[in-house]
């Protein structure tokens, strides 16, 4: 199985700072990455899908890059909506297998 | 409204069976692949399963597999997943989850939560 480490674990940030979250894979997957959202007793949600394309009605402030084994979550400028746990998931092959979670806290 | 809805979960004991189901409506099934990802409590997410549209391709975790059978009806727009051999550690929200074309995991159902406890 293809394994995905984030970090951090987790962040603190104000708001409008700029916030980055990396998600490294043990073998390359292409851009077969996606990021996903989730608050406090909701289900998780898609932000970002195949590396960088922003899923509909996600705000422009998040983006995502990279390519084969590296692989970063950009939120521009922090909102208090934002906090959230963020995890990475690759769907390059089976088992599916997601990072390990960023707890985002917005001062 | 694009939806799945989650059901079945409840509290049973060490070696028990549920069945979770998943309806899903505003879209057609036969027309996604779909999978379940749970969610231990205060842990990240792990994904547990996998089905094609047609059910000729079904994938599992290495921590479900010969336990859990996943399976579908279409023309009820309906997915099932049979757990056996229930342990304390499939005490999880378990979540009902669209795969987009191999690409994204679209749309999430609300969560079924399942506890295993004597």
């Amino acid at each position: 199985a293809i394994q995905m480490t984030q970090s951090p674990s987790s962040l603190s940030a104000s708001v409008g700072d700029r916030v980055t979250i990396t998600c490294r894979a043990d073998q390359g997957i292409k851009n077969d990455l996606g990021w996903y959202q989730q608050k406090a007793g909701k289900a998780p949600k898609l932000l970002i899908y195949a590396t960088s394309r922003l899923e509909s009605g996600v705000p422009s402030r998040f983006s995502g890059s990279g390519s084969g084994t590296d692989f970063t979550l950009t939120i521009s400028s922090l909102q208090p909506e934002d906090c959230a746990t963020y995890y990475c998931l690759q769907d390059y092959s089976y088992p599916r297998t997601f990072g390990q979670g960023t707890k985002v806290e917005v001062k | 409204e694009v939806q799945v809805v989650e059901s079945g979960g409840g509290l049973v004991q060490p070696g028990g069976s549920l069945r979770l189901s998943c309806t899903a409506s505003g879209f057609t099934l036969s027309s996604y692949s779909m999978n379940w990802v749970r969610q231990a409590p205060g842990k990240g997410l792990e994904w547990i399963s996998y089905i094609t549209t047609s059910s000729r391709t079904i994938y599992y975790a290495d921590s479900v597999k010969g336990r859990f059978t996943l399976s579908r009806d279409n023309a009820k727009n309906s997915l099932y997943l049979q757990m056996n051999s229930l342990r304390d550690e499939d005490t999880a929200v378990y979540y009902c989850v669209r795969d987009r074309y191999e690409e994204a995991f679209d749309i999430w159902g609300q969560g079924t939560t399942v506890t295993v406890s004597s």
